[in-house]
């Protein structure tokens, strides 16, 4: 059974540091990755999409890697801003269903 | 730019009412999915449909049913809502194996 684990649970860092979360999952056959960012009470917006073949995809100062047989994936995040402060998820799409991580809490300090 | 709208973003409802939850999306997705977000729980799936008129159950479809009519329209129903079903409802669609969508969520209250 897949399962999706994020180290750590929550961040704190000062603005304009950059940034790794992590997102690690138990069964390499997975048809995709994707991260999300969520704010208080609202819901969840698509972050960046890896598909099983890519290694890596980029937005503006997000970078996201996939390493399959390692099971691991991170989210890069450069010069953080106190915009960037939400919760970020990450998914795997395993068997037409995502298998979701608990999530990383971030704070970025002005 | 893909939207999914969800019909209400607060709702309370009393124990043995009948709810429904809707949700549009306007980019002809075939995939449609229901979850719910709990604090510790993170999300976890209800129901999908992967084409007009199926679907699937997720991973706690009890207490729920969905109906999906139209293309465009997947809808959530709590038979008879229960205390235990307050939470944070989002929709969301996609393609197969592709990227979904959320809408902004439906945060139900039931007293």
């Amino acid at each position: 059974k897949q399962e999706v684990t994020q180290i750590p649970a929550a961040l704190s860092v000062p603005e304009g540091e950059n940034l790794v979360l992590n997102c690690s999952f138990t069964d390499s056959a997975i048809y995709n990755l994707q991260w999300f960012r969520q704010d208080p009470g609202k819901g969840l917006t698509s972050l960046l999409l890896i598909q099983s073949s890519q290694r890596e995809q980029t937005s503006g100062r997000l970078n996201a890697s996939l390493d399959k047989s390692s099971g691991r994936s991170t989210l890069y995040i450069a010069a953080s801003q106190p915009g960037d402060s939400a919760t970020y998820l990450c998914a795997v799409d395993s068997n037409y269903q995502l298998i979701w991580g608990a999530g990383t809490k971030l704070i970025i300090k002005p | 730019d893909v939207k999914v709208t969800q019909s209400s973003r607060y709702l309370v409802k009393r124990t043995g009412e009948k709810v429904f939850l809707e949700c549009v999306q306007d980019m002809d997705h075939e995939n449609m999915f229901w979850y719910r977000q709990d604090p510790g729980l993170g999300l976890r799936l209800i129901y999908f449909s992967y084409d007009v008129k199926m679907k699937e159950k997720g991973d706690i479809p009890e207490g729920y049913s969905v109906s999906r009519e139209k293309k465009e329209r997947f809808s959530l129903i709590l038979e008879s809502a229960s205390t235990n079903q307050t939470s944070m409802y989002l929709c969301a669609s996609g393609l197969l194996n592709n990227e979904q969508f959320f809408g902004p969520g439906t945060r139900l209250t039931v007293l």
